[in-house]
């Protein structure tokens, strides 16, 4: 079983458009995050859930919408896509939020292409 | 702020040789540092995770020191094989996980 799943995997779409990327996992993780890698391959950090509750949220556009229903689940949405958000959207997940030190368990990541 | 790098960006290496991948940080203030490896079009596998109380951690062929009044890490890959061949991302963990930009390792037969 995949332990932190996202989907979809593949994202085309045109700018101006909203779409979600959906975060799922079933590892009784109470953390969750989102990190985005761009075309240069630097992983960085966007937003983190513990528990429902945001705790982290970077400098990001506020096109840019988390939503976590419950503590197992962390959506991201976003609104009018612009060519500069092709990327790919790695979620992730750990038993504990950062200071703990746990070990943090990525998805396989969203490859998203604005055009 | 927390500023990560990674060298080399690039090593290409024949199979069974032991290398040496190096990751340095900017705040010495952390609780713990990860080495990730990723796959092209995969997302990312903890290898190792040492604690800021700790010097090493080893897995296998794998061994990770942290030497934090430095500010270094330094991920041992030993009897390299072609399977190894992916992307190595080390993280630190202050109040949140900063990446390097890795170092491509390519090992071929």
């Amino acid at each position: 079983d995949t332990a932190v799943s996202q989907t979809p995997k593949y994202l085309v779409t045109q700018m101006g458009n909203d779409k979600s990327i959906k975060c799922e996992q079933n590892l009784g993780h109470d953390t969750m995050y989102w990190y985005k890698q761009d075309s240069k391959k630097f992983l960085k950090i966007m937003f983190s859930y513990n528990n429902k509750e945001l705790i982290i949220n970077e400098t990001v556009p506020n096109r840019f919408s988390p939503k976590s229903p419950d503590k197992a689940h962390l959506n991201l949405h976003i609104n009018s896509l612009e060519l500069g958000d092709s990327a790919v959207y790695f979620c992730a997940s750990s038993r504990d939020s950062y200071s703990s030190g746990n070990t943090i368990y990525f998805g396989e990541g969203s490859w998203l292409t604005v055009v | 702020k927390q500023e990560v790098t990674q060298i080399p960006a690039a090593l290409s290496v024949p199979e069974g040789e032991n290398l040496v991948l190096n990751c340095s940080f900017t705040d010495s203030a952390i609780y713990n540092l990860q080495w990730f490896r990723q796959d092209p079009g995969k997302g990312l596998t903890s290898l190792l995770l040492i604690q800021s109380s700790q010097r090493e951690q080893t897995s296998g062929r794998l061994n990770a020191s942290l030497d934090k009044s430095s500010g270094r890490s330094t991920l041992y890959i030993a009897a390299s094989q072609p399977g190894d061949s992916a992307t190595y991302l080390c993280g630190s963990n202050t109040d949140k996980l900063i990446f390097g930009t890795g170092t491509r390792l390519q090992v071929f037969p």
